[in-house]
């Protein structure tokens, strides 16, 4: 069983278009991060949530807004698409005092 | 909040050969120092870990050495093969809760020639 998955796992869209990109852990953490992976392979933490409350906001655009309706779960909302967007956002969970597990990742292209 | 650095931001070695990548972090109240791989176009995998009140931790090849007080870690990594080619983020976070943020550094681009 795949421990963090998220969907879809490849995402090619047109400039102003709204997308969702989709994350599930089976693990029983307790929190959930999106993390955005830009060309130079840096790993900018995008947001935490703890038992689907919200913790970390890193000064992301009002455009992205994620929304976790369960502990298991944690979605990311991008609104009105730019071409600075393009990168592979991750998805990770982490239990108290462990390792984080993360996602496959999803290569988001803007066009 | 806490900040990672980490260098060299790319590293070349012949097979065989030893590599070494240094961190550094901000905030003396963090505990909990994993390093992570990440092979093209994969996720990133915890390879190895180090928590504050150890100095040194072993694995096979790969070890990683905390020095707490110069506020620096380092990964070592003997005898390299070419699968070991990837990218290699250090992070650093504070446990005993859960909702710590796990900083990572800028990553280093490994390559291990045949």
């Amino acid at each position: 069983d795949t421990a963090v998955s998220q969907t879809p796992k490849y995402l090619v869209t047109q400039m102003g278009n709204d997308k969702s990109i989709k994350c599930e852990q089976n693990l029983g953490h307790d929190t959930m991060y999106w993390y955005k992976q830009d060309s130079k392979k840096f790993l900018k933490i995008m947001f935490s949530y703890n038992n689907k409350e919200l913790i970390i906001n890193e000064t992301v655009p009002n455009r992205f807004s994620p929304k976790s309706p369960d502990k298991a779960h944690l979605n990311l909302h991008i609104n009105s698409l730019e071409l600075g967007d393009s990168a592979v956002y991750f998805c990770a969970s982490r239990g108290a005092g462990t390792r984080a597990f993360f996602g496959q990742g999803t290569r988001l292209t803007v066009v | 909040g806490e900040n990672v650095e980490q260098h060299p931001s790319t590293l070349s070695v012949q097979e065989g050969d030893s590599a070494v990548i240094k961190c550094t972090y901000s905030d003396s109240a963090s505990n909990y120092f994993p390093w992570y791989k990440q092979e093209l176009g994969k996720r990133p995998q915890l390879i190895i870990d180090i928590r504050s009140n150890v100095g040194e931790k072993k694995d096979q090849r790969i070890a990683v050495t905390l020095n707490k007080t110069a506020k620096h870690f380092s990964l070592h990594i003997t005898e390299t093969q070419p699968e070991d080619s990837a990218v290699y983020f250090c992070a650093a976070t504070l446990t005993g809760t859960s909702y710590g943020k796990l900083t990572f550094g800028q990553g280093t681009i490994l390559t291990v020639h045949p």
